[in-house]
């Protein structure tokens, strides 16, 4: 399973942009990186997911650099409810035609008001 | 859309219970469903990945006759915990996906109290 690094803290100002950086140097050419929260005593919510291109949707963008080995997620205009612990997962086979997650420590986003 | 509900969100019963947590995808046909366990301060570990109409799929070190795993339907999984005693204590989170090409989305988990 390709590993990712993430920081294990931030923070962000309340409506400054917030830049969560992700290594995954060991990637392969067809695995997705995806992107979750997770706030506290929730199950992860899903963000934003990406193979090559960059992407965005109306939470998030994603930022993959042209050898695939990191990646940014970028939040445009933190609130305070954007605090939580944010996962970079590399996407892997697991046997068959299952995909799985491995989860990681993450990085804990704190917004300040 | 990507609806995932998880029921019951909390759970407290004593040593030797058996203990069910359903999984349901509200607003699409889960193909694939997912169970994790969340211990304080930790992050998620896979449990097992079920298909439906399949036998499940098990993480090395998880036991299968501990942890029964039911996906009979595209919107339902089920997950017994047999026998439970306090160290099942945890946060048992489910997930579904729609397809290959679909990200999984969460339940809000269901929190097991083992007294």
């Amino acid at each position: 399973d390709a590993k990712t690094t993430q920081p294990p803290s931030m923070d962000c100002a309340e409506g400054r942009a917030a830049n969560l950086p992700c290594n995954h140097s060991t990637i392969s050419g067809n695995e997705y990186v995806y992107w979750y929260r997770q706030i506290h005593s929730q199950g992860p919510q899903y963000i934003i997911h990406g193979l090559k291109n960059n992407e965005t949707n109306e939470m998030a963008s994603l930022i993959i650099t042209e050898d695939r080995k990191s990646s940014t997620l970028i939040l445009p205009h933190a609130t305070l409810r954007d605090t939580a612990v944010y996962y970079c997962i590399v996407r892997s086979w697991s046997g068959g035609s299952n995909y799985k997650l491995t989860f990681g420590k993450g990085t804990l986003l704190t917004v300040n008001p | 859309g990507a609806v995932v509900s998880q029921h019951p969100s909390r759970v407290i019963c004593k040593s030797g219970t058996s203990v069910k947590i359903e999984c349901r995808s509200l607003d699409f046909q889960a193909t694939t469903m997912f169970w994790y366990r969340q211990f304080p301060k930790q992050s998620l570990m896979l449990m097992a990945t079920s298909n439906e109409g399949s036998k499940a799929t098990y993480e090395q070190g998880v036991e299968k006759d501990k942890f029964l795993i039911n996906h009979a339907s595209l919107t339902l999984s089920t997950l017994t915990v047999t026998s439970a005693h306090p160290e099942d204590s945890s946060f048992y989170i489910c997930s579904a996906s729609g397809g290959q090409d679909q990200p999984q989305h969460f339940g809000d988990g269901t929190r097991l109290s083992i007294l």
